[in-house]
């Protein structure tokens, strides 16, 4: 067990549909990372949010947006739904600086959202 | 942009076999490495991490990877594996980009070990 929580574990909806994805991190990580794991395209990075702030953005579709609340669980929203967003979605968190550089990361088990 | 390469999509071996699992990368400036491992039914979990200082790196269950800068190349080895290895890894690279550090992933090598 990481101490990374996600919520829910496995979620089907419909296309043109919005869910929202949620993450807990480890106590005391400032940092949190979301992935989107899918067959084609293997483990892609999306965002990361430091202390409540964006701090890096990967390959992540302008339907999808994320954010860190103030007890730093964070929610990834995901709206307009294609086929092609069903993946594995990730989420991990990390302490100290919330650089990727030094820290280690911490993953989730995952939501596994399928689109109909 | 960055990008990572595993050569090895599908690795099957026999216990007690030597394991290496190639990865390389492309990027032309300072970068940090990793391999992670996910077991069957379980989370990505950090097997070891490159940042500076001896290239061969030691992680965690016996398993070392090797950064040698001319070659782009951080390849996994494993002297002896087990039935437990049996696995999915990957490696990943993160490289600066603007003021941040962005994770790039490889595809993963899944990794059956036979009993």
């Amino acid at each position: 067990d990481s101490g990374v929580t996600q919520t829910p574990k496995h979620l089907i909806t419909a296309t043109g549909q919005r869910v929202t994805l949620r993450c807990s991190p480890r106590s005391g990580d400032l940092s949190v990372y979301w992935y989107q794991q899918s067959l084609d395209q293997g483990l892609q990075f999306l965002i990361q949010y430091y202390n409540g702030e964006e701090r890096a953005k990967g390959n992540i579709l302008e339907r999808f947006s994320a954010q860190q609340f103030p007890d730093l669980h964070s929610e990834l929203n995901l709206s307009s739904l294609e086929l092609g967003d069903s993946a594995l979605y990730f989420c991990a968190s990390s302490g100290a600086s919330g650089s990727y550089r030094t820290d280690t990361q911490y993953f989730g088990p995952g939501t596994r959202l399928t689109v109909l | 942009a960055q990008s990572v390469s595993q050569h090895n999509h599908h690795v099957i071996l026999s216990e007690a076999a030597s394991l290496e699992l190639g990865c390389n990368y492309s990027y032309g400036g300072t970068v940090n490495l990793f391999w992670y491992v996910q077991y069957p039914g379980q989370h990505l979990q950090l097997l070891l991490k490159y940042f500076s200082g001896d290239p061969l790196v030691k992680g965690i269950k016996g398993f070392e990877a090797e950064f040698i800068k001319s070659k782009f190349s951080f390849n996994l080895r494993k002297p002896s594996v087990q039935w437990s290895d049996t696995a999915e890894y990957f490696c990943a690279v993160n490289a600066q980009t603007g003021g941040s550090y962005i994770p790039t992933f490889g595809r993963g090598t899944s990794l059956i070990v036979h009993p």
